[in-house]
């Protein structure tokens, strides 16, 4: 069957910086996902990878390794709007998306 | 710009009942699809539309159906609600379902509570 997996829940400190992962096995692969998802509200894209190495947007980044199945989110100078769940998605051979259950993130001050 | 909108925002419905959620995208996107969120689950595709007049069963098709007679619209029934419907419901939209940078956009979700 195919699968995704993240941590359920993390926490980090305003300011420091945290690395959520997510793990995968699919039927064939064209892209992963990072979306992001605030409490009652709907998931908004943060980050789309399909070659391995590192793609860097702002203070979010996400890497890939394919050979892997291995996926992170790498969140820098965390602040208290970051407070919400992180959803990794995985496109398969048939272009369908596999999603995780989503990391819940709480930042401390 | 409005994006998805979706209605209604919550609704609480009667075992037995039947029910559209309703879902209208203005930016011109081929695909659409229906998810359901869970807690502790991931999202589930109830159902999709590959572009207007197609529609496909997604992993959770059951007790509910699909039309896509236009681009921009892509109501989803539930012909006889049950509790296990009780969920929260995303309508979301992409440029195309076959090309793989093509991220979806999501409606702010409907809030369904099955009696």
């Amino acid at each position: 069957g195919q699968n995704i997996d993240q941590p359920t829940e993390m926490t980090a400190t305003e300011g420091a910086i945290v690395q959520i992962n997510c793990t995968y096995q699919t039927s064939g692969f064209n892209g992963l996902f990072w979306y992001q998802q605030h409490a009652g509200e709907a998931p908004t894209f943060l980050s789309y990878n399909v070659l391995d190495g590192l793609e860097e947007k702002g203070r979010f980044s996400s890497f890939l390794s394919r050979s892997k199945g291995y996926s992170y989110l790498l969140l820098k100078e965390l602040q208290m709007k970051d407070s919400a769940s992180y959803l990794c998605a995985v496109r398969d051979s048939n272009y369908q998306l596999i999603w995780g259950a989503g990391t819940k993130l709480i930042i401390k001050p | 710009t409005a994006g998805i909108t979706q209605a209604p925002t919550s609704q609480i419905l009667a075992a037995g009942r039947s029910m559209t959620l309703r879902c209208t995208q203005d930016m011109r996107h081929n695909a659409m699809y229906w998810y359901r969120q869970d807690l502790g689950l991931g999202l589930r595709l109830i159902h999709y539309s590959n572009t207007a007049g197609t529609t496909g069963k997604g992993e959770v098709p059951d007790g509910y159906s699909v039309s896509r007679a236009n681009t921009d619209d892509f109501p989803l029934t539930l012909a006889s609600a049950v509790p296990s419907q009780t969920s929260v419901y995303f309508c979301a939209s992409s440029d195309s379902m076959g090309s793989g940078n093509s991220p979806l956009h999501f409606g702010n979700g409907t809030r369904l509570t099955v009696t």
